[in-house]
């Protein structure tokens, strides 16, 4: 159980490209969803967090209106990366939470984004 | 907000023996405690975990112990395998979001 699909796993494109990533909780309604950027060795920094049919909470130092998320439904959230340049290029993660803060996130597989 | 540093940022041990990874909070309301194990490229997969009511709690050969006063939990892996070779991550929660640690790099040596 507990099972969150993230697409798509790797994305090549070019410098302005807007980028949609889709995460999905396969078997349980995911009350809140949260994504995550990730540099190479380094730990997951959380960006945004978003619950169902609510704007999303953006971190500290993100841009909104560079990263999109949408949180329509129980179980599918979307992060827009707008106009890719390469400094955003880099491993995106989500997560998906059911209930309360102290229940577990289960990640999705990620996307490795790399702008050109 | 919360702050979680977790210590070593490297770990080497011999096949069968011990490891210890520790990690403390500074957020008294956190109550709620993973480990994530991540392997290269790969998604962070739920090991363990620990709520504040709970002293010590154990799963096969990985348990995690958890002192509330002292604001530090850790991570024992016992009777280590080459499969365990990846990072760790401990995180804490206080009801909102997961706070994450920088992350052990674990070698068990064949």
């Amino acid at each position: 159980g507990a099972v969150v699909s993230q697409h798509p796993s790797r994305v090549i494109c070019k410098s302005g490209t807007s980028v949609k990533i889709e995460c999905r909780s396969l078997d349980f309604q995911a009350t809140t969803m949260f994504w995550y950027r990730q540099f190479p060795k380094q730990s997951l920094m959380l960006m945004a967090t978003s619950n169902e049919g609510s704007k999303a909470t953006y971190e500290q130092g993100v841009e909104k209106d560079k990263f999109l998320i949408n949180h329509a439904s129980l179980t599918l959230s979307t992060l827009t990366v707008t106009s890719a340049h390469p400094e955003d290029s880099s491993f995106y993660i989500c997560s998906a939470r059911a209930g309360t803060g102290g229940q577990p996130q289960h990640f999705g597989d990620g996307t490795r984004l790399s702008i050109l | 907000g919360e702050n979680v540093e977790q210590h070593p940022s490297t770990l080497s041990v011999q096949e069968g023996d011990s490891a210890v990874i520790k990690c403390t909070y500074s957020d008294s309301a956190s109550n709620y405690f993973p480990w994530y194990k991540q392997e290269l490229g790969k998604r962070p997969q739920l090991i363990i975990d620990i709520r504040s009511n709970v002293g010590e709690k154990k799963d096969q050969r990985i348990a995690v112990t958890l002192n509330k006063t002292a604001k530090h939990f850790s991570l024992h892996i016992t009777e280590t395998q080459p499969e365990d070779s990846a990072v760790y991550f401990c995180a804490a929660s206080n009801d909102y979001k997961l706070s994450f640690g920088a992350g052990t790099t674990v070698t068990v040596r064949a």
